[in-house]
């Protein structure tokens, strides 16, 4: 069975320091992986996915994800967080042939100055 | 612009009342989706849809209905049936249900549910 884990409920950082989002994934076929975004009381928006094409995929806003298959993980990072970064962010994964996507718990990001 | 709409934003509903929560995309995706988010807890799969007339049930379908009669629209009915059903719903699509896993799902903004 598919799961997936993000240690930390909450990350808080500086305005300009390093964003780390830790995803853990357990699959036993290739995954396919994903981060979502969510501001407040908003949807999710996709940040970046890995397709197997390449195992350092680069999104949207700055943020880049690493595929790491002897580690089974999948982090978020962003080099300087910027205030709008703050919002709730979701590592999911699926595979096979049903686009059925299992997300972790999520991460809340906060920034402070 | 094409894209996913749910409405209302916000709905109160009384114990022992069915509510109806819609869900319109136009982006012309097969495939559409219910979640249920709590807090702490991520995102739950409530029914998903491949085809029009055809859905199946997710992870949490006890006391939800759903109906796919027009591509575009796929509504959740929340039942008196659900003990616990205030929480934020979410309505996702994608391109096919089907495939290698990689479609990606695009998200509605999403309605707030509370039962008074």
């Amino acid at each position: 069975a598919q799961s997936v884990t993000q240690l930390g409920s909450h990350v808080s950082v500086s305005e300009g320091a390093l964003v780390l989002l830790r995803c853990n994934y357990s699959s036993s076929v290739p995954p396919y992986l994903f981060w979502y975004v969510q501001y407040p009381n908003q949807g999710l928006q996709l940040l970046l996915k890995y397709t197997s094409a390449a195992t350092l995929v680069k999104g949207i806003n700055g943020f880049e994800a690493e595929f790491k298959k002897s580690e089974t993980s999948f982090h978020l990072t962003k080099p300087s967080a910027h205030m709008s970064d703050a919002a709730e962010y979701f590592c999911a994964v699926t595979s096979g042939g049903y686009n059925k996507l299992i997300f972790g718990a999520g991460t809340r990001l906060a920034v402070h100055p | 612009d094409g894209g996913i709409t749910q409405s209302p934003k916000y709905l109160f509903r009384k114990e022992g009342q069915n509510v109806t929560l819609s869900c319109e995309q136009n982006l012309n995706h097969d495939a559409m989706y219910w979640y249920r988010q709590d807090p702490g807890q991520g995102l739950r799969l409530i029914y998903y849809s491949q085809i029009v007339n055809d859905f199946q049930k997710g992870d949490i379908a006890e006391g939800y209905s759903v109906s796919r009669e027009k591509k575009e629209s796929f509504p959740l009915t929340v039942t008196s049936a659900q003990k616990n059903p205030t929480a934020f719903y979410l309505c996702a699509s994608s391109m096919t249900a089907t495939g290698q896993g990689d479609n990606e799902q695009f998200f509605g903004p999403g309605t707030r549910l509370t039962v008074l």
